[in-house]
């Protein structure tokens, strides 16, 4: 079945700085990729998501990489302020069986 | 209706007790999921419904039962828990086939005493 591995599991950054957090997944069949943004006591939100056809994706000062050839994707957040304060989940999809990755907590400091 | 909601928001139970968690989403989503989620870890993946029909099953012990009454409810039954299946249970919709984002409810927080 899928693996995913994700890292850092945490990551403190200063207000301002970008942030980049990276997953590997196994299953060559996987061909969506999702992440989720949990903060404490909340539910798992989506805040950016790639299809194994496209290469980079955008949405303000979040972005996401995929390398398919590598099998690994990132998340880079810019200009990070302290409501990005969370736990971000990777994931790798096929067929509806999504499996995540352990999660990365990040600290954003003022 | 653009939220999936879970009822009930917590619940306690004992070993021997029967109860049920319920989730409901009204976007016309076509596949429904029940996840189980320990404090400081990722959701793992129980059961997906697609179409109101169940497509997988991880393995999951018979003393979770999950049933689909219809396209827009998903139920999961408890009977005979352990106090290790306390967690939190995240149910989740989304659009069907091929994969498509999946929403998440807010989830019922079980303890089993």
């Amino acid at each position: 079945g899928e693996n995913v591995e994700q890292h850092p599991s945490t990551l403190s950054v200063q207000e301002g700085d970008s942030a980049v957090i990276k997953c590997t997944y196994s299953d060559s069949a996987s061909n969506y990729f999702p992440w989720y943004k949990q903060e404490l006591g909340k539910r798992p939100q989506l805040i950016i998501d790639i299809r194994s056809n496209v290469g980079e994706k955008k949405d303000q000062r979040i972005a996401v990489t995929l390398n398919k050839t590598a099998k690994h994707f990132s998340l880079h957040i810019t200009e990070t302020q302290p409501e990005d304060s969370a736990v971000y989940f990777c994931a790798a999809t096929h067929n509806n069986d999504m499996r995540f990755g352990a999660g990365t907590r990040l600290t954003v400091k003022p | 209706d653009t939220e999936v909601t879970q009822t009930p928001k917590h619940l306690v139970m004992g070993m021997t007790n029967k109860k049920s968690l319920k989730c409901e989403q009204h976007m016309g989503h076509r596949a429904m999921y029940w996840y189980k989620q320990k404090a400081k870890k990722p959701p793992e993946l129980m059961f997906v419904y697609s179409y109101e029909k169940l497509s997988i099953n991880e393995s999951v012990p018979s003393r979770f039962s999950p049933e689909c009454p219809n396209s827009s409810l998903l139920n999961l039954h408890l009977h005979a828990l352990q106090p290790e299946d306390s967690a939190l249970y995240l149910c989740a919709s989304s659009l069907g086939q091929p994969s498509y984002e999946q929403y998440f409810g807010p989830g019922t927080r079980l303890t089993v005493t």
